[in-house]
């Protein structure tokens, strides 16, 4: 167990619809980091939050929006979804800005 | 961006064997990591290596950054290491990850 969480661990939606995925870090750690694995794209970089504040932004769609809270957790909205976005999404943590991440057990999004 | 290049893509290899992997990169780093995602897809972190060695059990890894390539050695490997290895990287200059494509690696007993 990393001591970081996410939730829900899968999610079924259709397309045009929007969804939350919700990534709590382990303690103590003020980085959050959030990316996508799908088949034909492999692990993409989406985005990275450093103590509520964003620090990089990668490959991640307009349609995607994401925020650090004052506590930490993070959440990753998507929006108008495809069909093409389902995939699995990973949060990971880290204590700094440039150093080991540790990853959540990902959630599963499927666009029907 | 950078081009992380990853090799081999696959690796099969009987219990007890060892293996190199091996990370290219086009580009100047500041930060490097190696990530292993089991059978069940979970990802775990294996080593931050900007540069220099370190190990850790029968696993070590190996940066050369000024010659842009990272190794990673697994020792008398067993069907638990079976799963896919990534390495990642930071470009110099700029904080975003730049994921190779992995090398999927099966044990068998």
């Amino acid at each position: 167990d990393s001591g970081v969480t996410q939730t829900p661990k899968h999610l079924i939606t259709a397309t045009g619809q929007r969804v939350t995925l919700r990534c709590s870090p382990r303690s103590g750690d003020l980085s959050v980091y959030w990316y996508q694995q799908s088949l034909d794209q492999g692990l993409q970089f989406l985005i990275h939050y450093y103590n509520g504040e964003e620090r990089a932004k990668g490959n991640i769609l307009e349609r995607f929006s994401a925020q650090q809270f004052p506590d930490l957790h993070s959440e990753l909205n998507l929006s108008s979804l495809e069909l093409g976005d389902s995939a699995l999404y990973f949060c990971a943590s880290s204590p700094h800005k440039t150093d080991t991440q540790y990853f959540g057990p990902g959630t599963r999004l499927t666009v029907l | 961006g950078i081009q992380v290049e990853q090799s081999p893509p696959d690796l099969i290899l009987q219990e007890g064997a060892n293996s190199t992997l091996r990370c290219n990169f086009s580009d100047s780093v500041n930060n490097l990591q190696w990530f292993h995602q089991n059978p069940w897809g979970q990802l775990i972190n294996l080593f931050y290596i900007p540069s220099g060695t370190k190990q850790n059990g029968r696993l070590s890894a190996t940066t050369v950054a000024t010659e842009r390539y990272s190794l990673l050695y697994i020792s008398s490997s067993q069907t638990t290491d079976s799963g896919v290895y990534f390495c990642a990287v930071v470009q110099y200059n700029f904080n975003k990850f730049y994921f190779g494509s992995g090398t999927k690696l099966n044990v068998k007993p």
